[in-house]
């Protein structure tokens, strides 16, 4: 079946260091893959997508590139902020099946 | 542009208990899914209306039903609410332009929590 495993967290980082959540994801087919962030107290959004193999999405300085070959789609970012400060979920979905499937999300910590 | 709204934000019911749950769809979005987030865990699917009909469900019971209304809101409801129903309870709407389902990008509320006691 579908699935989507991404690493535990928190992840605890300081202002400035570079960011990557991994996540990893089994799926037959070609599903389209999304971060979405949930900061505290707020609903789920959107962060990117990419919907073939080598895509690249990207927003806000994050990006994740859909790699068929080893079923991931990490997330990164360069240089975080404290406003970075969120819990961060991957998850797929295949247009014939119309729903999302979720990874566990990963809580990021920045420290100024 | 209003986005998705959801009522009420909090809910304590008991076991036993029959609840539902309220969800307003972003301006021209006329797809509504519903999910479940507990604590700490990702959201699982619990079903998905299109034009006021099911058009799809995940792994939950008859328990959990739901309606769309011709203006695209949608409620939850929840009959014989058990404890392992404490979770926040996601709806997320987006627009669907053609006869074939689609998983793209999905705009989310806030979230209503029930707290079954």
């Amino acid at each position: 079946g579908n699935s989507v495993t991404q690493m535990e967290g928190p992840v605890t980082l300081s202002e400035e260091a570079f960011l990557t959540i991994n996540c990893t994801y089994t799926a037959t087919g070609y599903p389209s893959l999304f971060w979405y962030v949930q900061y505290p107290g707020e609903g789920l959004q959107l962060l990117l997508k990419a919907t073939k193999a080598d895509d690249k999405g990207s927003n806000k300085g994050f990006e994740a590139t859909y790699r068929k070959e080893t079923t991931s789609f990490h997330l990164e970012k360069g240089s975080v902020q404290v406003s970075d400060s969120a819990v961060y979920f991957c998850a797929l979905g295949r247009d014939s099946n119309y729903q999302l499937i979720w990874g566990a999300g990963t809580k990021l910590i920045i420290k100024p | 542009e209003t986005g998705v709204t959801q009522s009420p934000t909090h809910l304590i019911k008991t076991r036993g208990q029959q609840v539902t749950l309220r969800c307003s769809s972003q301006s021209g979005h006329n797809t509504v899914s519903w999910y479940q987030q507990a604590l700490g865990q990702g959201p699982q699917f619990i079903f998905q209306y299109y034009r006021e009909e099911e058009n799809g469900r995940g792994n939950f019971p008859p328990r959990f039903s739901g309606l769309q209304f011709p203006n695209y809101s949608s409620e939850l409801n929840v009959n014989a609410l058990e404890l392992d129903d404490s979770a926040l309870y996601l709806c997320a709407s987006s627009p669907r332009t053609s006869g074939y389902p689609s998983t793209d990008t999905q705009y989310f509320g806030p979230g209503t929590r029930l707290t079954v006691l």
